[in-house]
């Protein structure tokens, strides 16, 4: 069964920083680009980055760009998105999510909640 | 890149059919192929439903079905069930090799 698991989520203050993981098991991880998705509380979606399959090319959304930086390790079957200088308006339900072709969201996990309050 | 805009509720009785609209202004849009639509219900993930437009995946129900006309997306859900009930999201392709999603539809079932 194909499964992706996001954890790393919580309570940061503004300022602070977060590290999530996704661990994918059920396909090859390594031959899929990756994605991370949040929803803010009652919000829509926000696509906020992608990496190709070797990590070589990776793509950011202008409002997270220079504070978040996705990565991956395929030996682990692992996706990461570090998160710096969080903000308030950062909290959110972070998805990671296969994508293929130009579809970011193919297939999503069940998402972590990180909350930037004070 | 701005938000894709969708009208923020659609409903309909059971067995009707429905529509909704994905509507973005500028080229980035227009010269791609690449829109997909999600569903989902309230504390679950997003599900794909369509993609590249009109395609569905293995397993989503032939109820669904998209289609696109220059600037609008659409996607049209037939024969409205119970369980169609849901929040439904556009996502495009940008020529910034970014993605963007849409503002978000309730589909209520009368």
């Amino acid at each position: 069964e194909e499964q992706l698991v996001e954890s790393g989520g919580g309570l940061v203050q503004p300022g602070g920083s977060l590290r999530l993981s996704c661990v994918a098991s059920g396909f090859t991880f390594s031959n899929y680009w990756m994605s991370w998705v949040r929803q803010a509380p009652g919000k829509g979606l926000e696509w906020l980055a992608n990496i190709k399959q070797d990590g070589s090319e990776k793509y950011y959304v202008d409002s997270v760009r220079g504070r978040f930086t996705i990565s991956r390790d395929n030996a682990k079957n692992s996706l990461y998105l570090q998160m710096n200088s969080l903000r308030v308006e950062d909290t959110a339900i972070y998805y990671c999510a296969r994508t293929i072709s130009a579809t970011p969201g193919a297939f999503w996990g069940q998402g972590t909640l990180v909350t930037a309050s004070s | 890149q701005s938000a894709l805009t969708q009208p923020a509720s659609v409903s309909g009785s059971p067995g009707q059919s429905i529509t909704i609209s994905c509507t973005e202004t500028t080229s980035d849009f227009s010269s791609y192929n690449y829109v997909s639509w999600y569903q989902q219900h309230p504390g679950k993930a997003p599900k794909l439903i369509i993609f590249d437009v009109s395609s569905r995946p293995s397993g989503v129900s032939n109820r669904f079905s998209g289609s696109k006309s220059g600037y609008t997306a659409s996607l049209t859900i037939s024969g409205l069930q119970a369980e169609d009930e849901a929040d439904y999201y556009c996502s495009s392709y940008t020529t910034s090799d970014t993605y963007v999603f849409g503002t978000g539809t309730k589909v209520t079932v009368l």
